[in-house]
């Protein structure tokens, strides 16, 4: 199946300062990216569709201006965290999808704890 | 509302039995319905999906019932080893490239 890689997969911060996430497809081209924040024993939350070249489409309740999403390319999404408070600590999740078909295709997940 | 149900929240299988899990949903534009397995602090991995047109798919030990008429569908788990003990997520969406409904979620634990 087709690659996503993420970047940092683990990444430790101070509360007010701001990190970046990577999320890039290896072998194909995505042309809609998901991001996801999952609590621990808890399902998948979407919090943003991005495509390619295009805004954001933000879920209700997520806040486009402290989660940051850039789809730049057809291989690479970024969701930046800023100034980051404990409450972000969480375990972010991107997924691609392309070609045209149905399938998504996960990251391994970015492992985030504002201290 | 949570658009896609599943059951149990949680399965303890013995080594060499089966597991399954129930999903149900509501919305019948749904047309692609996959199953994920996901290990603790790792992304989730696509195990088998299906569509609607067909009542029933197997990949291995893996085999997704599908009854569109109730509008449920579940993943059954043959020769339940220990190294499947993860969460299984089953999951809706329509039309290609749109977003995943997902259910709550199974912690599956197969003991030896």
């Amino acid at each position: 199946g087709a690659v996503v890689s993420q970047h940092p997969s683990w990444v430790i911060c101070k509360s007010g300062t701001s990190v970046k996430i990577e999320c890039r497809s290896l072998d194909f081209q995505a042309t809609t990216m998901f991001w996801y924040r999952q609590f621990p024993k808890q399902s998948l939350m979407l919090m943003a569709t991005s495509n390619e070249g295009s805004k954001a489409t933000y879920e209700q309740g997520v806040e486009k201006d402290k989660f940051l999403i850039n789809h730049a390319s057809l291989t690479l999404s970024t969701l930046t965290v800023t100034s980051a408070h404990p409450e972000d600590s969480s375990f972010y999740i991107c997924s691609a999808a392309g070609g045209g078909g149905y399938e998504q295709y996960f990251g391994p997940g970015t492992r985030l704890t504002v201290t | 509302q949570q658009q896609v149900k599943q059951s149990p929240q949680s399965l303890i299988v013995q080594k060499g039995g089966i597991s399954i899990i129930n999903c149900a949903y509501e919305n019948t534009a749904f047309d692609y319905f996959p199953w994920y397995q996901q290990f603790p602090g790792k992304g989730p991995a696509l195990l088998i999906a299906i569509r609607p047109d067909v009542s029933e798919k197997k990949e291995g030990r893996f085999t997704i019932s599908f009854n569109k008429s109730a509008k449920q569908f579940s993943l059954h788990i043959m020769d339940s080893q220990p190294g499947d003990s993860a969460t299984y997520f089953c999951a809706a969406s329509m039309h290609t490239g749109n977003q995943f409904y997902f259910g709550t979620g199974t912690s599956l634990t197969v003991i030896p």
